[in-house]
């Protein structure tokens, strides 16, 4: 498809567990957020690749957090030992230049338990 | 520190009326805006943006308004419709490839369309 592709849709995982969630962003998308929606909350700012630069990761809450870009194509984001208050849908986009229009997956639904 | 700011956090208006969402920001160096709708479950889509060498930029039933002196901006949305119905958010972003040129959002605002 065209859209941004974002796997799995739902996971479910148990507290101290490690995961990840991939993202296939747009061919030729040079710019790729990750953001992520706690219930009832609205977008937190994760990380931001551009291009060749180094990510802007300000926004990852903790250094269990991280994320990983092939160029610009797939990326990954890993949590660590998760908590219960990563629970959320973690969101991820994709836009041709900076600061454009960004298209969003559909995200993924993490639940920790 | 909130750079992106919509203080509303839900409207309701009636059908046929007109629907008009608020958004405040404060860094400067923002000179382009987007607004996004998002339906629950599903991921934002982007709906209109403007950039800052305009002050209105119009497609459809939507209009946003950029008034850069306040560093405020409106989106209308003329007649509203049931299907209008979702949680909007605003963006904005600046020029250039560093950090402000990430896409910076709102809270967001939960409208309702009332029938």
């Amino acid at each position: 498809g065209a859209g941004v592709s974002q796997s799995p849709s739902n996971k479910v995982t148990e507290k101290g567990k490690d995961v990840e969630l991939r993202c296939d962003p747009i061919s030729g998308h040079t710019a790729l957020y990750w953001y992520r929606q706690r219930l009832g909350q609205g977008l937190e700012f994760l990380i931001y690749f551009q291009g060749n630069s180094a990510p802007d990761k300000s926004g990852l809450p903790s250094d269990r957090f991280s994320a990983e870009r092939t160029g610009e194509s797939v990326s990954t984001l890993t949590i660590q030992r998760t908590q219960q208050e990563d629970s959320a849908v973690y969101l991820c986009a994709s836009s041709f230049l900076p600061g454009t229009e960004a298209f969003f997956g559909q995200g993924t639904r993490l639940t920790v338990v | 520190d909130q750079q992106v700011k919509q203080n509303s956090p839900s409207l309701s208006v009636q059908e046929g009326r007109i629907s008009i969402l608020n958004c405040d920001y404060t860094n400067s160096m923002f000179d382009y805006f987007l607004w996004y709708k998002k339906y629950p479950a599903e991921g934002p889509t982007f709906l209109i943006s403007i950039s800052s060498i305009k002050d209105k930029n119009e497609d459809g039933r939507f209009t946003v308004f950029l008034n850069k002196s306040a560093k405020h901006l409106s989106l209308h949305i003329v007649p509203s419709q049931p299907g209008d119905s979702a949680v909007y958010f605003c963006a904005a972003s600046a020029g250039g490839t560093g950090a402000n040129s990430k896409l910076t959002f709102g809270k967001g605002i939960t409208l309702s369309v009332r029938p």
